[in-house]
């Protein structure tokens, strides 16, 4: 079953540092997402990406979060300077469109010191 | 936006017993799906469901779009079938906006 790949699996950061959160999604899949779980939390939407460009960003993805499909398979999500609250499980996820169900990654667990 | 209450909020059994979790939301829904979170943090996604009734071995699902619930059964638990598990809905038209999820049941399977 196709999957999608979270890299890495773990990061540990320092304050104030950039970090790039890597993901391939399924390769026929149209819509593409990232999550974001702090411990003990519920999964929270940050950001959707369609057809090359944001479709919908929540409040939590302010200017710090950016995101790109540099190339035709990954997608990444670009925080510019760390905080301590910045840490979360990060997940992708993908969509093929219509009535399809989202396929989630792995996950990045991001920890912030 | 559209509003995903889980209950319980956890929930502790011998190993073979039955459960059942179930999830309310506010407004229609395009797309429902089940997910396991295990130990390591890994969504697993169990059922997508957005109306109906599916069956995966010892786990049921079950949702009744009119009436904006759905059920998810586990019959003869196992210890490794703790963890959270979270009902996620996404709206009609809303495949720009992703799924929100529910705060989730944590199950606990004792041996």
């Amino acid at each position: 079953e196709p999957e999608v790949t979270q890299t890495p699996s773990h990061q540990v950061t320092q304050m104030g540092q950039e970090v790039i959160l890597r993901c391939v999604p399924i390769s026929n899949h149209l819509y593409f997402y990232w999550y974001r779980q702090i411990l003990g939390q519920k999964v929270e939407f940050l950001v959707s990406f369609y057809n090359n460009e944001i479709s919908e960003k929540s409040e939590i993805f302010d200017d710090q979060f950016s995101v790109e499909r540099p190339d035709g398979s990954n997608f990444t999500l670009k925080i510019r300077s760390t905080k301590l609250e910045d840490s979360a499980m990060y997940f992708c996820a993908s969509m093929r469109g219509g009535i399809y169900g989202y396929t989630f990654g792995s996950g990045t667990r991001l920890t912030v010191v | 936006g559209i509003q995903v209450e889980q209950s319980p909020p956890d929930l502790i059994l011998q190993e073979g017993a039955n459960s059942t979790l179930r999830c309310n939301f506010s407004d229609s829904v395009n797309n429902l799906q089940w997910f396991h979170q295990n130990p390591w943090g890994q969504l697993i996604n169990l059922f997508y469901i957005p109306s109906g009734t599916k069956q995966n071995g010892r786990l049921s699902a079950t949702t009744v779009a009119t009436e904006r619930y759905s059920l998810l059964y586990i019959s003869s638990s196992q210890t490794t079938d703790s963890g959270v598990y979270f009902c996620a809905v996404e709206r009609p038209g809303g495949g720009a906006d992703g799924l929100t999820f529910g705060k989730g049941t944590h199950l606990i399977i004792q041996p």
